[in-house]
């Protein structure tokens, strides 16, 4: 197990609605990533968190915003749901102070809109 | 262009056969690269990080063209359990942005 946490692992939303979701790092790193992975492809990028700041952003709309936390955790937030939101969405963690940028996913939320 | 691109697949092999799989990048800045293991319904499982040339673990096999800028996978021997989805990311400097492709399916038949 990497020890990256994500809750809740499932939810149901319907469209227009707002949604967050969680993540807790693993033991040690600072960086939080967020990915969205539609049926069948490959997780897209949607934004970095280090230092408590947004630091890095993939090609998606300001309704999906993010915090990051003192102690690392996170929280990715997207409001006015779509039905194409539904997606599983996985957060990772890393570390900046070993220089590695190698990602650790967690379980993933699968987020379903109707 | 997609940023990382990677041949769908399906794979389907035999128990013990040799399998490669190709992935090519188009951001020349890319610094690092990943191959990763996703089983249905999973989360993405690290299965190597390339930074060099290449490297080896086990059964499995990394290389990486920075002149071609492609990326390879080889399985020896493969085994039922190695049944996946494989996906490849490449990450610019400081990883402040990783891209992956969509991902190889891969069947292992007895």
């Amino acid at each position: 197990e990497t020890g990256v946490t994500q809750s809740p692992t499932h939810l149901i939303k319907t469209r227009g609605q707002q949604v967050t979701l969680r993540c807790s790092s693993q033991s040690g790193h600072n960086t939080v990533s967020w990915y969205q992975q539609a049926l069948g492809q490959g997780p897209q990028f949607i934004f970095q968190y280090y230092r408590e700041e947004e630091n890095g952003r993939g090609n998606f709309p300001p309704r999906f915003s993010g915090l990051q936390f003192p102690n690392y955790s996170s929280e990715l937030n997207v409001n006015a749901l779509e039905l194409d939101d539904s997606a599983l969405y996985l957060c990772a963690s890393s570390s900046r102070i070993d220089r590695t940028d190698t990602q650790y996913f967690g379980p993933g939320t699968r987020l379903t809109v109707l | 262009r997609k940023e990382v691109e990677q041949d769908p697949g399906p794979f389907n092999v035999p128990e013990g056969a040799t399998v490669a799989f190709n992935c090519t990048y188009s951001n020349s800045a890319s610094q690092s690269f990943f191959w990763y293991r996703q089983d249905c319904r999973k989360e993405p499982k690290l299965l190597m990080s390339v930074y060099s040339s290449g490297n080896e673990d086990g059964r499995f096999t990394a290389q990486l063209n920075r002149a071609s800028q492609y990326i390879s996978l080889l399985i020896r021997d493969s085994k039922l359990s190695d049944s996946a989805t494989y996906l490849c990311a490449a990450s610019n400097t400081g990883g402040f942005k990783t891209i992956f492709g969509a991902g190889t399916r891969l069947f292992v038949k007895a």
